[in-house]
């Protein structure tokens, strides 16, 4: 039973650069939830998708944007890169959103 | 609004110890009530939930948390801790059983042989 994967491992872009980042859930679940970790802190939730299309949206700018496929899997898209968007980025999946979420390894982005 | 305050930054506890690390939340309507537990470089792992029923609730790996809906509490606990306990641990909230988690800024523990 594959869990969350999550590629790239890490990834290092330049401020101003676009980056993709993509998610496949765990086998069953239909949710993609993204999330945000900057060092030290919690995770800050960005948006879910379900049925291909985002559902939720946490306080991130437009800059951040996704699309989830008719297999489930996901993309973040990031735009227009800033210092600051340097983390761990959290893909957690679900079955239609309920219960606890299951989480993918993160893809470290560094914005140099 | 919710939210989730973990107040404390780091617990440290000597092996077969019971252990407690903290959280409490502020939601408007029944909470959701969720531990992760996060290894280095690692994403965060499912420990327990609450959502309705006993408010003493079992996990994973002998973890288990007490909902107190009065203090609006969630801690999380273990009777004898394990050197292999040590990690950080994140409690979150959700006002539905579905849709945005919030998390806290997490807890490290740190078991000490």
């Amino acid at each position: 039973d594959a869990g969350v994967t999550q590629s790239p491992t890490h990834l290092i872009k330049t401020r101003g650069q676009q980056v993709t980042l993509r998610c496949s859930p765990k086998s069953g679940h239909d949710t993609v939830s993204w999330y945000q970790q900057a060092l030290g802190q919690g995770p800050q939730f960005i948006f879910q998708y379900y049925e291909e299309e985002e559902r939720q949206r946490g306080n991130f700018p437009d800059r951040f944007s996704g699309h989830q496929f008719p297999n489930y899997s996901s993309e973040l898209n990031v735009n227009a890169l800033l210092l600051g968007d340097s983390a761990l980025y959290l893909c957690a999946s679900t079955l239609e959103g309920l219960g606890a979420q299951y989480f993918g390894p993160g893809t470290r982005l560094t914005v140099t | 609004a919710q939210s989730v305050a973990q107040p404390e930054d780091q617990v440290n506890v000597a092996e077969g110890n019971p252990l407690t690390v903290k959280c409490t939340y502020s939601v408007s309507g029944n909470p959701y009530l969720f531990w992760y537990v996060q290894y280095p470089n690692r994403g965060l792992q499912f420990l327990l939930k609450y959502i309705t029923g006993d408010n003493l609730v079992k996990g994973s790996y002998g973890f288990e948390a007490e909902f107190n809906k009065s203090q609006t509490s969630f801690h999380l606990k273990k009777p004898s801790a394990l050197v292999s306990d040590s990690a950080l641990y994140f409690c979150a909230v959700r006002d539905t059983n579905a849709g945005k988690s919030t998390f806290g800024d997490g807890t490290t523990l740190t078991v000490k042989p």
